[in-house]
């Protein structure tokens, strides 16, 4: 069956510094993959999506690019900000015959210290 | 804001006892989803319901039903509870089906807490 890998947490950085969570995954067929972000007492918002081998997704500063040879959809940021403390999930989408469902990592709460 | 509204919030209630959890998808959205998030099982999907019909079925108990109405909005029913039910429970809403390429927009959950 289809599943995801994460990069455990919790990643604590400081205001500014690079961002990378690691994400690889397990499919049968061609996925689409996803970045959620889950803030504290919140539900999940679609962060960045990429639909296609070597795909890039972008949003708010994050970048994902989807890399079929490696099975992997890594989150990158350049430079993050308090505001990105949040509890980050890495997902896929292998749709069979409308059956979309989301499968997720584990998740890695990020921490950003001023 | 999502648009998918969730209700209730939290939940309180005692072992072996029976609850009813309620979705209202975003406007026009055909397909309902319900997800449980725990510590020990991380994000699952349980039940995945598109214009009224099941139409997939994930991780979910015997114990534990759906159903989605003709207004769309979509019911999670959980009996002869456990403590080990004790999770946040999503609903996601999508348009339609487009090959897994369309975002799932999440409510806010209801927390169960079982006692």
């Amino acid at each position: 069956g289809n599943s995801v890998t994460q990069m455990e947490g919790p990643v604590t950085l400081s205001e500014e510094a690079f961002l990378t969570i690691n994400c690889t995954y397990t499919a049968t067929g061609y996925p689409s993959l996803f970045w959620y972000v889950q803030y504290p007492g919140e539900g999940l918002q679609l962060l960045l999506k990429a639909t296609k081998a070597d795909d890039k997704g972008s949003n708010k500063g994050f970048e994902a690019t989807y890399r079929k040879e490696t099975t992997s959809f890594h989150l990158e940021k350049g430079s993050v900000q308090v505001s990105d403390s949040a509890v980050y999930f890495c997902a896929l989408s292998e749709a069979n015959f409308g059956n979309e469902k989301l499968t997720f990592g584990t998740g890695t709460r990020l921490t950003i210290i001023p | 804001d999502s648009g998918v509204t969730q209700t209730p919030k939290h939940l309180i209630t005692a072992t072996g006892q029976r609850v009813t959890l309620r979705c209202s998808p975003r406007s026009g959205d055909l397909s309902v989803y319900w997800y449980q998030q725990s510590l020990d099982q991380g994000l699952q999907f349980l039940i995945q319901y598109y214009n009224g019909e099941e139409r997939a079925k994930g991780n979910i108990l015997e114990r534990f039903s759906a159903q989605q109405f003709p207004d769309l909005h979509s019911e999670l029913n959980l009996s002869s509870l456990e403590l080990g039910d004790s999770a946040l429970y999503f609903c996601a809403s999508s348009v339609d089906w487009s090959g897994g390429q369309e975002e799932q927009y999440f409510g806010p959950g209801t927390r169960l807490t079982v006692t």
